[in-house]
């Protein structure tokens, strides 16, 4: 079976540029959550959804949105690209809503913002 | 006084050696604890959990101790491989509350010599 599978792998952006990265949990998996580890660090939360719908949001600014679909795959948009957004995010999925239980975390998107 | 078990960013162990990684948690509320590995370029790996109600889980060749009283846990590998060589971060969590979110501790970075 598919695990989770995050895209791109790897992109550069410029400063005060959007990205989009995508995630697609694991079949029968409905919930998914973001992470974004910087270099050095331990992740930290960023959004949560379950059945499309938010169900927790981290110390993250307004630039930093989310969606998930009827599939349960999930899109993280940022804006206004900042250097300090340069960092791995992972995307975790699970079956249930509750936070961490039963979690399986894809290999990350690696953005560099320059 | 002692000492219960300091963190250490970083740690050197020979192959066959038994390791230990400590970890301080923050929140008395967090009721399940997850280790993970994080080799490079990958994201989290699932090792082993145990909930509050519990102070000792073992897996195959893991052993997670849980001390709620310094809120302090610890995560030994017996027979220490040098494919064990990766970050290793302990995660708490409220399993039942949904919405809620790991928080991640300061990473070990373990490193086996063969």
């Amino acid at each position: 079976d598919a695990g989770v599978t995050q895209s791109p792998t790897h992109l550069i952006k410029t400063r005060g540029q959007h990205v989009t990265l995508r995630c697609s949990p694991i079949s029968g998996h409905k919930s998914v959550s973001w992470y974004q580890q910087v270099l050095g660090q331990g992740p930290q939360f960023i959004f949560q959804y379950y059945e499309k719908e938010e169900r927790g949001r981290g110390n993250f600014p307004d630039r930093f949105s989310a969606r998930q679909f009827p599939n349960y795959s999930s899109e993280l948009n940022v804006n206004a690209l900042l250097l300090g957004d340069s960092a791995l995010y992972l995307c975790a999925s699970s079956q249930g809503a509750s936070g961490g239980y039963g979690y399986t975390f894809g290999s990350g998107t690696r953005l560099t913002v320059v | 006084g002692e000492s219960v078990g300091l963190h250490l960013p970083t740690l050197s162990v020979q192959e066959g050696d038994n390791s230990i990684i400590n970890c301080a948690y923050s929140n008395s509320a967090s009721d399940y604890f997850i280790w993970y590995k994080q080799e490079s370029g990958k994201g989290p790996q699932f090792i082993i959990d145990i909930r509050s109600n519990m102070d000792k889980r073992q897996g195959q060749r893991v052993t997670v101790l849980l001390n709620k009283t310094v809120k302090h846990l610890s995560l030994q590998i017996a027979a220490t491989q040098p494919g064990d060589s990766a970050v290793y971060f302990c995660a708490e969590t409220a399993a039942n509350q949904a919405g809620t979110a790991l928080i991640f501790g300061k990473g070990t970075t373990l490193s086996v010599s063969s």
